[in-house]
């Protein structure tokens, strides 16, 4: 299965700054997706980002506040933006590799911690 | 709607007892389903899945899973939990047609001596 490198691990920041967090894959994967898991919570989809246009975002999540980008197939940011304490969550980054079917493979990042001040 | 639920949101087993987590999803078609275990301070471990074919899937650290159409469910048992079992287990589904994973609420699992 595919290797992700997520950098940072985590962050401690100022309210009202953004942050950018990378996703590195060591393979070209098709699907790449950032997930937000907030204290003691489930993991909840962000947005699918998309090789060459824009992420589809979930409802409840907007590009204004999640910008995503997706210039190859290795490689994804989620930048947070405008932060604020409820902010502070877990961050990972996903993807699906599955070369025999769709839903085969999904591995997950190691995750950037956030904690908004 | 569409949904994944876990049921139980603590559930207590005593060291070398068996184990039963409960998944129940709410789709038109038989999603792929999965189960994650994530350990505190750490990511996510696919445990096993379920695409086809026999029902009753075998996973890693000796669990195994077993699909119900009948029930919409997908219920994670281990015949015997040890210490380290002790962690937070979590049901996804990715509706087939969509690449997605669809996450439940979660279950945390305590392990007593």
């Amino acid at each position: 299965s595919a290797v992700i490198s997520q950098k940072p691990s985590r962050d401690i920041c100022q309210r009202g700054t953004s942050l950018t967090i990378q996703c590195q894959v060591d393979s070209q994967v098709t699907m790449m997706f950032w997930y937000r898991q907030q204290p003691g919570q489930s993991l909840t989809l962000i947005a699918t980002a998309n090789q060459g246009s824009e992420a589809t975002y979930e409802s409840g999540f907007v590009i204004d506040k999640f910008p995503i980008s997706r210039p190859n197939l290795t490689f994804s940011t989620l930048t947070v933006s405008n932060m604020s304490p409820e902010d502070s969550s877990i961050y990972l980054c996903s993807v699906e590799d599955g070369k025999k079917q769709a839903g085969d493979g999904y591995t997950f990042g190691s995750g950037t911690r956030l904690t908004v001040v | 709607a569409q949904s994944v639920t876990q049921p139980d949101i603590h559930i207590t087993v005593s060291e070398g007892a068996s184990l039963e987590l409960r998944c129940n999803y709410s789709y038109g078609a038989t999603p792929y389903l999965f189960w994650y275990v994530q350990s505190p301070g750490q990511g996510l471990q696919l445990l096993l899945k379920y695409f086809s074919g026999d029902t009753l899937v075998q996973g890693i650290k000796g669990f195994e899973a077993e699909f119900k159409r009948s029930q919409s469910s997908f219920n994670l048992r281990k015949p015997s939990v040890h210490w380290s079992d002790a962690a937070e287990y979590f049901c996804a589904v990715a509706p087939k047609g969509f690449q997605k994973l669809v996450f439940g609420t979660g279950t945390r699992l305590l392990v007593s001596p």
